[in-house]
């Protein structure tokens, strides 16, 4: 099975700095790959996703997203954030063959950015 | 609008008690999921439904139940059997078609207290 690990659980940025937060999966085949986002006391929500072609996939708020293949990885980045990026982020993997079964979670990474 | 909506959004309960948690969607969606999210693990899966009538278990079944008689409804039962039940709960639903985008969409949870 496969499984998604997410390397920082708790960064802490000041606005206007740059984000990166890893995301790396273990799975050799085919894969569609998301980001979800939870702000404080709301639902989660998709961020951005990969499916195929253009490897560097552009979301909301700014966020964007590069899947390597060759690193199994698909990092989430933003040049410059926010403190209402404030939230907790998810990275999740979902084998392609479109099972309901196989979307897998990461440990999700706390973002807090200070005023 | 359509979307998710899970009640109660707390709840409490003494040890020995059954409680059943709502989720019902109006997305017109076939597969529903419950997640319980703890901290610095991220989301598991509990239970999956692709259709009416039919689920299955995920990676923390033991001590949950489930049914899926209407397509909008999945309600959660946390049993006496679950060793751990405080956390919080979270329902989620796609579209079953695999040529979906496999987008989950979630409800805004909720959070169970043992006492």
């Amino acid at each position: 099975a496969q499984s998604v690990s997410q390397h920082n659980h708790h960064v802490i940025l000041s606005e206007a700095a740059s984000l990166e937060l890893g995301c790396n999966y273990s799975y050799g085949g085919t894969v569609n790959l998301f980001w979800y986002v939870q702000y404080p006391g709301q639902h989660l929500q998709l961020l951005l996703k990969y499916f195929s072609g253009d490897p560097l996939v552009k979301g909301i708020k700014g966020f964007e997203a590069e899947f390597i293949k060759s690193k199994f990885s698909f990092n989430l980045r933003k040049p410059s954030v926010q403190w209402s990026d404030t939230a907790e982020y998810f990275c999740a993997v979902s084998i392609s063959s479109g099972s309901a079964r196989q979307l897998t979670f990461g440990s999700g990474t706390q973002l807090t950015v200070l005023p | 609008d359509g979307g998710i909506t899970q009640s109660p959004k707390y709840l409490f309960r003494k040890e020995g008690q059954n409680v059943t948690l709502s989720c019902e969607q109006n997305l017109n969606h076939d597969a529903m999921y419950w997640y319980r999210q703890d901290p610095g693990q991220g989301l598991r899966l509990i239970y999956y439904s692709q259709i009416v009538n039919d689920f299955q278990k995920g990676d923390i079944a033991e001590g949950y139940s489930v049914s899926r008689e209407k397509k909008e409804s999945f309600p959660l039962t946390v049993t006496s059997a679950q060793k751990n039940p405080t956390a919080f709960y979270l329902c989620a639903s796609r579209e079953r078609d695999r040529l979906s985008t496999g987008e989950l969409f979630f409800g805004e949870g909720s959070r169970l207290t043992v006492l």
